[in-house]
């Protein structure tokens, strides 16, 4: 399975400000995704990041709250805009790599928003 | 996407087997049972998935029912360390390999 960092590994912000969160792969992969876990909750996934074009966001999800990069096919970030404490959350990242089903996660990056 | 149905929680003595249910009857023919665990907080963790057969591997053991509406993750010898929550998923190549998760399952291991 891929080998999947993320950065930071934690934060803790401001309300107003905006927090950029990066994943990087250590091999080439095929699907990346960004989730959301709220306090207590399960997983909800954001996005979708595809290579060289704009992310494919989910139902109650937008680009100016939540803007994805993926320049290549090893390396994304998610970025957390004007921030409020109902940001407060673990962001996680996903990868499938090539001709494989299986969806590999990141160690996530926990959000607290003051 | 076919949704699952989970028990919220179960315990289990530790060297026991835990056999955790999955209930997907409408599950599509394409798609895959997904089985991951988080333990507090981590990233989730693969355990195993199948589509039709049985399968298992070093951590587990993946029972689908003939019919395909429902599975059952099978951990042979239950230790501590698999205290976390469990989550059954069914994905297939139709959505794009998204997962949507559910609540899961509390495992606790008892000593």
């Amino acid at each position: 399975s891929a080998v999947i960092s993320q950065k930071p590994s934690r934060d803790i912000c401001q309300r107003g400000t905006s927090l950029t969160i990066q994943c990087q792969v250590d091999s080439q992969v095929t699907m990346m995704f960004w989730y959301r876990q709220q306090p207590g909750q399960s997983l909800t996934l954001i996005a979708t990041a595809n290579q060289g074009s704009e992310a494919t966001y989910e139902s109650g999800f937008v680009i100016d709250k939540f803007p994805i990069s993926r320049p290549n096919l090893t390396f994304s970030t998610l970025t957390v805009s004007n921030m409020s404490p109902e940001d407060s959350s673990i962001y996680l990242c996903s990868v499938v790599g090539t001709g494989q089903e299986t969806q590999y996660f990141g160690p996530g990056t926990r959000l607290l928003v003051l | 996407d076919a949704k699952t149905t989970q028990p919220p929680s179960m315990d289990c003595a530790e060297g026991r087997a835990a056999n955790l249910p999955c209930n997907h009857s409408t599950i599509s023919g394409n798609e895959y049972v997904y089985w991951y665990r988080q333990i507090h907080s981590q990233g989730p963790q693969y355990i195993i998935h199948g589509l039709k057969n049985n399968e298992t591997n070093e951590m587990a053991s993946l029972i689908i029912t003939e019919d395909r509406k429902s599975s059952t993750l099978i951990l042979p010898h239950a230790t501590l360390r698999d205290t976390a929550v469990y989550y059954c998923i069914v994905s297939g190549s139709s959505n794009t390999g998204k997962l949507i998760f559910g609540q899961g399952t509390t495992l606790q291991v008892k000593p």
